[in-house]
């Protein structure tokens, strides 16, 4: 089955850039995302990207996408404390969305 | 865009009792609605999709008999929790694809249940 894989953590000074990384299989992908939890929240979805997209571009945002590699990464311009969170990438196929493991995002003050 | 609705967002029960978490799709119609779990420390776990009008398909390691899924309408499908456990609880997300000129590449996801058993 389709696999989605990401660090577990990443320590980021505030006003730093955080980049966070995922990989994927499922080549049949058309959608991929990047979502947002806080400690007892919901999901938030941050940005997307469509799979036929190298970047995109989205206020301190910026998603890139290596289809080749199969390699997509969400970079944070100017961290903030409050991007503290949880991060996960998610891989949309036809048929369901396959999320990562998540990446737990640390921002020192 | 597409608005899905999860009630309740908290719940505590019983052991041994059952418990049922609804989805809404409030401004669109799903024929196909998803609901995952969330085990601590890892990812999101696809337990079954929930289609309307027919039975679910369960993943493959998920109880179809403790983990009841009924999408009688295409607004709504509910997950019941039957005689729930301690090791029942945990987080669970509903979501459901929009039609594909809304939201954001079609899939929308409720708020979330945080089920607590004691």
């Amino acid at each position: 089955g389709e696999d989605v894989e990401q660090s577990l953590f990443l320590s980021v000074r505030e006003g730093d850039s955080s980049v966070i990384n995922c990989t994927y299989t499922d080549s049949s992908s058309t959608y991929l995302y990047w979502y947002k939890q806080e400690p007892g929240a919901g999901l938030q979805l941050l940005t997307y990207i469509f799979s036929n997209m190298d970047m995109k571009q989205d206020q301190r945002l910026t998603v890139l996408l290596n289809k080749k590699d199969k390699h997509l990464s969400l970079r944070i311009a100017d961290t903030q404390t409050g991007d503290s969170a949880i991060y996960f990438c998610a891989d949309a196929g036809y048929q369901k969305v396959t999320f990562g493991t998540g990446t737990k995002l640390q921002v020192i003050p | 865009g597409a608005v899905v609705s999860q009630h309740p967002s908290r719940v505590i029960c019983k052991s041994g009792t059952s418990v049922k978490i609804e989805c809404r799709s409030l401004d669109f119609q799903a024929t196909t609605m998803f609901w995952y779990r969330q085990f601590p420390k890892k990812s999101l776990m696809l337990m079954a999709t929930s289609n309307e009008g027919s039975k679910a398909t369960y993943e493959q390691g998920v109880e179809k008999d403790k983990f009841l899924i009924n999408h009688a309408s295409l607004t709504l499908s509910t997950l019941t929790v039957t005689s729930a456990h301690p090791e029942d609880s945990s987080f669970y997300i509903c979501s459901a694809r929009a039609p594909s000129d809304r939201n954001l590449g079609g899939y929308t996801f409720g708020s979330g249940t945080r089920l607590t058993v004691v």
